[in-house]
């Protein structure tokens, strides 16, 4: 049963329009969600969290958005840029747990020029 | 400063066999996580070592282990390997026990065949 689910597992934006990816989440316990970036052949890298006291992070480019009501969270990039092209993954783990994160599938984004 | 480093990057190997992964964390962090991103699925915790000592297990079966050493570095142990094994096994590290922020090593690619 996937906890942590990231629905669209691809995406394709036009240079300078912005990036939304979802996810949506089961676990209640959950109350810290972070974003990470993939490219091929590395690891992944954290790129922005969020905690559940906000409903909004931002750095730079890229947003966070939780609803917590909706137990749905989604990553605005904008503009988007072709080097955002990647993997994104979802996750989320809980304070009061093993901290231990649980991922979604990923979605893919391409951007193009 | 270094990454987390990973070897070997790439490995085949029979099945039935037995493979052993290494991983050495960022200095100074304590913590080592690893996960299995198998084709078309998300990351999947395997194991979480601090100070030397497993502190959880994800749903994985015993053939699944490892070990962590004095300098923190780690080994993850796949006995009597099957074709499902077939995955890209990362390494985190992080400063003790965190909520996900970690920083991920590029991976070992495993094919059993």
């Amino acid at each position: 049963d996937q906890q942590v689910k990231q629905n669209s597992p691809s995406l394709s934006v036009q240079e300078g329009r912005i990036s939304i990816l979802n996810c949506d989440y089961t676990n209640s316990m959950f109350d810290y969600f972070l974003w990470y970036k993939k490219y091929p052949a590395e690891g992944p890298t954290f790129l922005i969290s969020i905690s559940s006291i906000k409903d909004k992070n931002e750095d730079g480019r890229f947003t966070v958005f939780l609803n917590k009501s909706a137990k749905h969270l989604s990553l605005h990039i904008v503009p988007s840029q072709p080097g955002d092209s990647a993997v994104y993954f979802c996750a989320a783990s809980a304070s009061g747990g093993s901290y231990i994160p649980t991922f979604g599938r990923g979605t893919s984004l391409i951007v193009h020029p | 400063e270094a990454g987390v480093t990973q070897s070997p990057t790439h490995l085949i190997k029979t099945r039935g066999q037995q493979v052993t992964l290494r991983c050495s964390p960022i200095s100074g962090h304590t913590s080592v996580y690893w996960y299995q991103q198998a084709l078309g699925l998300g990351l999947q915790f395997l194991l979480w070592y601090d100070e030397g000592e497993e502190r959880n297990r994800g749903n994985f079966p015993p053939r699944f282990s490892g070990r962590q050493f004095p300098n923190y570095s780690s080994e993850l142990n796949v006995n009597a390997l099957e074709l499902e094994d077939s995955a890209l096994y990362l390494c985190a590290s992080s400063l003790g026990r965190g909520l996900g922020g970690y920083t991920f090593g590029s991976g070992t690619r495993l094919t059993v065949v």
